[in-house]
């Protein structure tokens, strides 16, 4: 059964405008959450994260929010630029636990 | 700048074949894993290891094997390729807790024909 769950395979936007993608989580061990982003043929690389101890963290363009008692994260994006267009995972990880859990990924498509 | 290197971006390989997937971290990080990534299938952990000599089973360790000798070298070993297995591999470096995340490497993908 997934831990992290992310509902949307894919989703496409005007650039511009704003992107917002989800990610639901089961276990209410996990205490951070983080955001990759994948090229292909890349590897992915980190884009930002969150503690549980927070809302809400912003690092330029991107911002993170998190609703624990819904036990759901999302990440927004804007304005969204044809360059963010990759695949985004959600990850999470639990107290001294050392890996992390993965999302399945949502493949954002910024259209110009 | 931190850096994971996987040996080679691109191997085509033959059926049966025993095929090595290198990476290497130069963070000095404890953890190392190694994950293949298939279109609508996310990231699956394969083998992972917390310590030199040191491995653990991920999700989908079957037809793999790994080797920690040094801590900065991580090898997937495919003992007999099978055309399944046929993916994107990707190795990631973390030290410590999983808060603060892991660095990839740029992938290796592997055809088995």
């Amino acid at each position: 059964d997934q831990q992290v769950k992310q509902n949307s395979p894919s989703l496409s936007v005007q650039e511009g405008r704003i992107s917002i993608l989800n990610c639901d989580y089961t276990n209410s061990m996990f205490d951070y959450f983080l955001w990759y982003k994948k090229y292909p043929a890349e590897g992915p690389t980190f884009l930002i994260s969150i503690s549980s101890i927070k809302d809400k963290n912003e690092d330029g363009r991107f911002t993170v929010f998190l609703n624990k008692s819904a036990k759901h994260l999302s990440l927004h994006i804007v304005p969204s630029q044809p360059g963010d267009s990759a695949v985004y995972f959600c990850a999470a990880g639990a107290g001294n636990n050392r890996k992390l859990i993965w999302g399945l990924g949502t493949s954002l498509a910024v259209n110009p | 700048d931190v850096k994971v290197t996987q040996s080679s971006r691109y191997l085509v390989k033959r059926t049966g074949e025993k095929v090595f997937l290198e990476c290497v971290q130069d963070m000095d990080h404890e953890n190392m894993f190694w994950y293949r990534q298939d279109p609508g299938l996310g990231l699956r952990l394969i083998y992972f290891s917390y310590d030199v000599k040191m491995k653990e089973k991920g999700d989908i360790p079957e037809g793999y094997s790994v080797s920690r000798e040094k801590k900065e070298r991580f090898s997937l070993i495919l003992e007999s390729a099978s055309t399944n297995q046929t993916s994107m591999y990707l190795c990631a470096s973390g030290a410590g807790r999983s808060n603060y995340g892991y660095t990839f490497g740029s992938g290796t993908r592997l055809t088995v024909v």
